[in-house]
């Protein structure tokens, strides 16, 4: 069955820098597109950005343009997220996301962005 | 980017109905098919009940089902069980985004 674990969240100041990691398994990693959405603590979902199955279309969210960067390595069944500028406000659980509807997420990875 | 609109609480008892609707635009929830519906439990990552407005993934119950008017989708929960208290989130398909969120709904079984 689809298993997606993130990984790489953590303690970073404002103004740091993080790469987040989701390895898959189950199912034909370079067949899917992908997602990162996030949730702020106690708060809704919130889409972060997007990468097609090649890697050829990408997307983000205007909250993390210029800041954020998706990539992913088809080889390894890996998908990332480079986050720099990192501000309070990019505090959350990362989640992958993946299949028709975001049938399939995984558990989700903290980001504290805090001094 | 804003967010689709949904109502902050619902609140049903066992065996009731409840409807929780997703307000949205021509440019989202009214211009496209692709209106999707998630549960979420506390400390859990959401788990998709609905997408493409109607359409149940395998292993959802029947009891789940989904609907749009207009620029408005809608989830219906019948035979409310204690299980079903959770936040639920619309999600769509924009022309801008190009994916959005609801604000979510927290369900409360009475």
């Amino acid at each position: 069955q689809v298993q997606l674990v993130e990984s790489g969240g953590g303690l970073v100041k404002p103004g740091g820098s993080l790469r987040l990691s989701c390895a898959a398994s189950g199912f034909t990693f370079s067949d899917y597109y992908m997602s990162w959405i996030r949730q702020a603590p106690g708060k809704g979902l919130e889409w972060v950005s997007y990468i097609s199955s090649s890697g050829s279309t990408i997307y983000y969210a205007d909250s993390v343009k210029g800041r954020f960067t998706i990539s992913r390595d088809n080889a390894k069944n890996s998908l990332y997220l480079q986050m720099n500028s990192l501000r309070a406000e990019d505090t959350a659980v990362y989640y992958c996301a993946t299949g028709r509807g975001w049938s399939d997420w995984g558990q989700g990875t903290l980001v504290t962005v805090s001094s | 980017q804003s967010a689709l609109t949904q109502p902050a609480s619902v609140s049903g008892s066992p065996g009731q109905s409840i409807t929780i609707s997703c307000t949205g635009t021509s440019s989202d929830v009214g211009g496209y098919n692709y209106v999707s519906w998630y549960q979420q439990h506390p400390g859990k990552a959401p788990k998709l009940m609905i997408y493409e407005v109607s359409n149940r993934p395998s292993g959802v119950s029947n009891r789940f089902s989904g609907s749009k008017s207009g620029n408005t989708a809608s989830l219906t929960i019948s035979g409310l069980q204690a299980e079903d208290e959770a936040d639920y989130y619309c999600s769509s398909y924009t022309s801008s985004a190009p994916w959005v969120f609801g604000g979510g709904t927290k369900l409360t079984v009475l």
